[in-house]
């Protein structure tokens, strides 16, 4: 099984700042790479497909990029309501495995 | 506009069975792969099965094989996963996700996701 590794588990910041999220696959994914943003009680919400392809609806301050093994995440000027949790999915190989996680927090 | 509603969650005892669904609409069904992922209380996500859109393939997260079985019926719109043999760990919101590219013969990425139906497995 191909095993999704993110860093950092939880991470604080302010609004207005720029964040990273990092993504790591044990193995090579291609570009089939997947994040999601989840907020406490909603189901999970689609921002990124294919590494870097914007889900349709979803704010430009939202990108990803990466290829191989090593991904990224990165929200640009964080508001109130870009805090919450945000997992990573490989889609390369069934069984489909999701990272553990990262929770966004105001400082 | 497109929406996946779950249903059937609710509290079994270990050991017991039950069939959760996902009705869709707002797209045309028949067209896209289908999906499960549950999330225990207080966890991640884990990805459960997915189906392809003739149910021609079938695939299931080890910790579920031989014991949960995928099936939709694309008359209906919908889609089904029946649970049998429940263990406590399988106590988690069960929610359906379709597929992002319609008829993909290769790994999709997940567009939609329903609101998630909860299923609690305890004696």
């Amino acid at each position: 099984d191909i095993q999704m590794t993110q860093s950092p588990s939880s991470l604080s910041a302010s609004v207005g700042d720029r964040v990273t999220i990092t993504c790591r696959a044990s193995q090579a994914i291609s570009n089939y790479l997947a994040w999601f943003q989840q907020k406490p009680g909603k189901a999970p919400k689609s921002l990124i497909y294919a590494a870097s392809s914007l889900q349709s609806g979803v704010p430009s301050k939202f990108s990803g990029s990466g290829s191989g093994t090593d991904f990224t995440l990165t929200i640009s000027s964080l508001q109130p309501e870009d805090f919450a949790t945000y997992y990573c999915q490989q889609y390369n190989s069934y069984p489909y495995t999701f990272g553990q996680g990262t929770k966004l927090e105001i400082k | 506009e497109v929406q996946l509603v779950e249903s059937g969650g609710g509290l079994v005892k270990p050991g017991g069975s039950l069939t959760i669904s996902c009705a869709a609409s707002g797209f045309t069904f028949n067209n896209y792969n289908m999906n499960w992922v549950r999330q225990a209380p207080g966890k991640g996500l884990e990805w459960v099965s997915s189906i392809t859109s003739s149910s021609g393939y079938i695939y299931y997260a080890d910790s579920v094989k031989g014991r949960f079985t995928i099936s939709r019926d694309n008359a209906k719109n919908s889609l089904y996963l029946q649970m049998n043999s429940l263990r406590a760990e399988d106590t988690a919101v069960y929610y359906c996700a379709r597929a992002g590219v319609p008829a993909a013969i290769v790994g999709s990425h997940f567009d939609y996701w329903g609101q998630g139906t909860l299923v609690i497995v305890s004696s």
